[in-house]
């Protein structure tokens, strides 16, 4: 298994380019995630998936979107880039949420992008 | 939403054990206590999780306090491989919205 696969690792957008960064999990998880980490910083929630076709809200979302089409993808869609999403995107997957030992985070490598 | 404490940052000796500490005095009953770590230029990767009892696996044990307030990663023996961020998480069980709460985290620093 891949696990949690993120493109692309690097990204240097000028403000107000889009962009859509890609992440696949190979491991038929339910569950998935998207955070940023800022520098210096512990990970927070943009958005977060329960399977295909539901997706909500985490801690920070304005300025993303996201679909979940299938199991497999979960990509994240920055709309008019800012200087303040300049972060390190994570994307991860789980097979549960229920607290228990089934819900372990499974994270992809992360993609670097700078807003200038 | 329930929140963990940790120190900035440790140093242990190579092969030596390690105890980082975490506080969670708001922790709820039924949280799982979670711990991660973050290698340098990578995502987070699973250490352990426990509820109440004592855990051990083969990466590390977490101790856990018997009024739950508090609990300690022990790693047995640090390796410079070792040598990561360290989250204490707890799922936020108030607002139902599936996330781990991560916080700065603890900066293991492992000497040769």
């Amino acid at each position: 298994n891949a696990g949690v696969t993120q493109t692309p690792k690097f990204r240097i957008l000028k403000i107000g380019q889009s962009m859509t960064l890609q992440c696949t999990q190979d491991m038929n998880h339910n569950y998935m995630y998207w955070y940023r980490q800022d520098p210096g910083m512990g990970l927070k929630l943009i958005y977060y998936s329960v399977g295909a076709g539901i997706t909500d809200k985490g801690e920070v979302p304005n300025g993303y979107n996201v679909s979940r089409s299938t199991t497999e993808d979960f990509p994240l869609r920055l709309e008019l880039a800012a200087p303040s999403q300049t972060s390190v995107y994570f994307c991860a997957s789980s097979y549960s949420a229920d607290r228990g030992p089934e819900d372990t985070q499974y994270f992809g490598p992360g993609t670097r992008l700078t807003v200038l | 939403d329930a929140k963990t404490t940790q120190p900035n940052s440790m140093e242990s000796n190579e092969e030596e054990p390690v105890h980082l500490p975490c506080n969670h005095s708001t922790i709820s009953g039924t949280d799982y206590i979670h711990w991660y770590r973050q290698l340098p230029s990578q995502g987070p990767e699973y250490v352990i999780h426990g509820l109440t009892s004592n855990v051990n696996n083969r990466m590390a044990s977490l101790a856990i306090a018997e009024d739950r307030k508090s609990s300690t990663l022990i790693l047995h023996r640090a390796t410079l491989r070792d040598a990561a961020v360290y989250y204490c998480i707890l799922r936020d069980t108030l607002a139902g919205t599936y996330k781990y709460i991560f916080g700065t985290g603890t900066r293991l620093k492992v000497l040769a």
